[in-house]
């Protein structure tokens, strides 16, 4: 069984703070990684993605792979309280473009 | 501007009522999906289709139904055999080149 494991939370964090987000998978074949933010209520968009081990930087967000410990892990910088939401980690484990979904973890902003 | 169009927003279902869940995408992806979201839950996936004319069953396609007439369209329905079929139905494409999926805006669906 493929599995994506996140902290259902909630992760709370003062604003200005740095969020930290963390996400392991069980398959070691998987492929590509993806962050995506979900406000309640709303549909689920896509924030990050990344394919290689190290870092990948789009600005306050820092995405993180370590396929050898087999974890993912996204940070957010300079926290900010419309960054409250829920986060899902997706892995793509095949080449049929199928995505393992993580429960998702919610996170608080504190003013 | 390119999307994924899911309509309604809110849909109410009677006891032994067949609904249809409208999905319509202009992104000119071929892949489409259906997940299901129960409140405090990931994603469940439906059904997805990869071409027209061809789709394949996901982790709980019981009790719901789909078709692939065309590439733009990927209808849900919901059928009177789906016991509990409250919940939040997110339609989903992508493209070959897979950058991750884009979602439309979700259909709420509650039984009355």
């Amino acid at each position: 069984q493929k599995e994506v494991e996140q902290n259902s939370g909630p992760l709370s964090v003062p604003e200005g703070a740095i969020a930290s987000l963390n996400c392991t998978y069980s398959d070691r074949g998987s492929q590509s990684f993806f962050w995506y933010r979900q406000y309640s209520g709303k549909s689920p968009e896509l924030i990050m993605f990344i394919y290689s081990n190290g870092d990948k930087e789009d600005g306050r967000f820092t995405a993180q792979l370590n396929k050898a410990s087999q974890y993912v892990s996204l940070l957010i910088r300079d926290s900010q309280p419309s960054d409250s939401a829920t986060y899902l980690c997706a892995v793509n484990v095949d080449s049929n473009y199928q995505l393992i979904w993580g429960a998702g973890t919610k996170l608080i902003i504190k003013p | 501007d390119g999307g994924i169009t899911q309509s309604p927003k809110y849909l109410f279902r009677k006891e032994g009522q067949n609904v249809t869940l409208s999905c319509e995408q202009n992104l000119n992806h071929d892949a489409m999906y259906w997940y299901r979201q129960d409140p405090g839950q990931g994603l469940r996936l439906i059904y997805y289709s990869q071409i027209v004319n061809d789709f394949q069953k996901g982790d709980i396609a019981e009790g719901y139904s789909v078709s692939r007439e065309k590439k733009e369209s990927f209808p849900l329905t919901v059928t009177s055999a789906q016991k509990n079929p409250t919940a939040f139905y997110l339609c989903a494409s992508t493209e070959t080149d897979f950058y991750g999926y884009t979602f439309g805006s979700g259909t709420r669906l509650t039984v009355v």
